[in-house]
């Protein structure tokens, strides 16, 4: 199957600084990534949908500004976590999908900030 | 083998008629989530389940978990073409930490009106 990699898996960042998610399709193109949020015992929530070459879509209550999401190619996109707080710590999973299909997930990465 | 198993894979129903996935694990469920796609869309957070034989309903869809059989059933009553879609388990299966969420392979729902 589709195989969907994000880099770095686990980052512990200082308060103020910012912190870069990787999402990669590595055998297929992704027309559409997701990114999504997670927070201990609770469910994934949705934060954003990214089409290749276009802005990313927000969810509600998502601040894009300090969550910045691009997505420059058919097989990467980055999130930005700018200004890491403690309370953006959180366990962020990307997923990926090409025209119209199946969602691939990646393995997620666990940011911790201190 | 996957880590987490759905049956079936794809489904056909009439408009009207219930329905029932389920999502089997091969490893004790600390939480086991259930999510609906649409095609090209997110995932759409539908229940969460933590305990064994809690069971929980929104609307015309209820979820049961069964912790000693690993397995979670999602039961949908007097489907509707709204319900069409892909059906995604998630599971917990860490005790003391949280860790990735796995993930189903899903099951496909057509309604045909």
């Amino acid at each position: 199957g589709a195989v969907v990699s994000q880099h770095p898996s686990w980052v512990i960042c200082k308060s103020g600084t910012s912190v870069k998610i990787e999402c990669r399709s590595l055998d297929f193109q992704a027309t559409t990534m997701f990114w999504y949020r997670q927070f201990p015992k609770q469910s994934l929530m949705l934060m954003a949908t990214s089409n290749e070459g276009s802005k990313a879509t927000y969810e509600q209550g998502v601040e894009k500004d300090k969550f910045l999401i691009n997505h420059a190619s058919l097989t990467l996109s980055t999130l930005t976590v700018t200004s890491a707080h403690p309370e953006d710590s959180s366990f962020y999973i990307c997923s990926a999908s090409g025209f119209g299909d199946t969602q691939y997930f990646g393995p997620g990465t666990r940011l911790t900030v201190l | 083998s996957q880590e987490l198993e759905q049956s079936p894979q794809s489904l056909i129903v009439q408009e009207g008629k219930n329905l029932t996935i389920n999502c089997t694990s091969s490893k004790t469920l600390y939480g086991l989530y259930w999510y609906k796609q649409k095609y090209g869309e997110g995932l759409i957070f539908l229940m969460m389940l933590q305990k064994g034989g809690e069971e929980k309903s929104h609307e015309k869809i209820t979820a049961k978990l069964d912790e000693k059989k690993q397995q979670s059933s999602l039961h949908i009553t007097a489907s509707q073409p709204s319900h069409a879609g892909i059906y995604l388990c998630g599971a917990d299966l860490m005790k003391t930490s949280y860790d990735k969420v796995i993930f189903g392979p899903g099951t496909s729902l057509s309604v045909i009106p």
